[in-house]
């Protein structure tokens, strides 16, 4: 399976302020996209992130709030941009090729 | 969309015995059925999965049946050991090219294998 990077693996962050999150993975993959798991709670899709061109946003995520880019096959950027503290939670970078579908180390961020 | 229900939530077993956990999906083009195991701070992590050609699949101690006519797939583990105690998402996809590629998740079992 490819190995997947992401960072940071945590931050503390001020309101009203925003944080871009780079997930790296070792070999190209078809498919990447962005996951937010709140405490105690199942992974919920943000957006699924289409090489050289717009992400594709999940009900209740919206472009201006998580600005998402993808340059190549190998590397994608989430963005939460003016943060308020319930974006306090867990984001996860995901790569699929095929069936099966891998999961980054996560990023805990702290929205103050 | 897609709908998977999983249950149950909880689960504790005694070390040695065997648990079960059972998701239903609702969208019949689904044809994809991974299941994920994710340890306390720690990433998910895949562990096994099945595809819609197949009734059942083993690996070691673990296996994974499909019921695609009932819309219902199980997770099986035996011989349960403290390292199993973990939370489980069982997740559907429709690969076949008309669906979106999409992971959805059941909302998870928080297994815990006492000693």
């Amino acid at each position: 399976s490819a190995v997947i990077s992401q960072k940071p693996s945590r931050d503390i962050c001020q309101r009203g302020t925003s944080l871009t999150i780079q997930c790296q993975v070792d070999s190209q993959v078809t498919m990447m996209f962005w996951y937010r798991q709140q405490p105690g709670q199942s992974l919920t899709l943000i957006a699924t992130a289409n090489q050289g061109s717009e992400a594709t946003y999940e009900s209740g995520f919206v472009i201006d709030k998580f600005p998402i880019s993808r340059p190549n096959l190998t590397f994608s950027t989430l963005t939460v941009s003016n943060m308020s503290p319930e974006d306090s939670s867990i984001y996860l970078c995901s790569v699929a090729d095929f069936y099966e579908q891998y999961f980054g180390p996560g990023t805990r961020l702290t929205v103050t | 969309g897609e709908n998977v229900e999983q249950h149950p939530s909880t689960l504790s077993v005694q070390e040695g015995d065997s648990a079960v956990i059972k998701c239903t999906y609702s969208d019949s083009a689904s044809n994809y059925f991974p299941w994920y195991k994710q340890e306390l701070g720690k990433r998910p992590q895949l562990i096994i999965d099945i595809r819609s050609n197949v009734g059942e699949k083993k690996d070691q101690r673990i296996a994974v049946t499909l019921n695609k006519t009932a819309k219902h797939f199980s997770l099986h583990i035996t011989e349960t050991q403290p390292e199993d105690s973990a939370v489980y998402f069982c997740a559907a996809k429709d690969y076949s090219g008309a669906g979106s590629y999409q992971l959805t998740f059941g909302k998870g079992t928080k297994l815990s294998v006492i000693p």
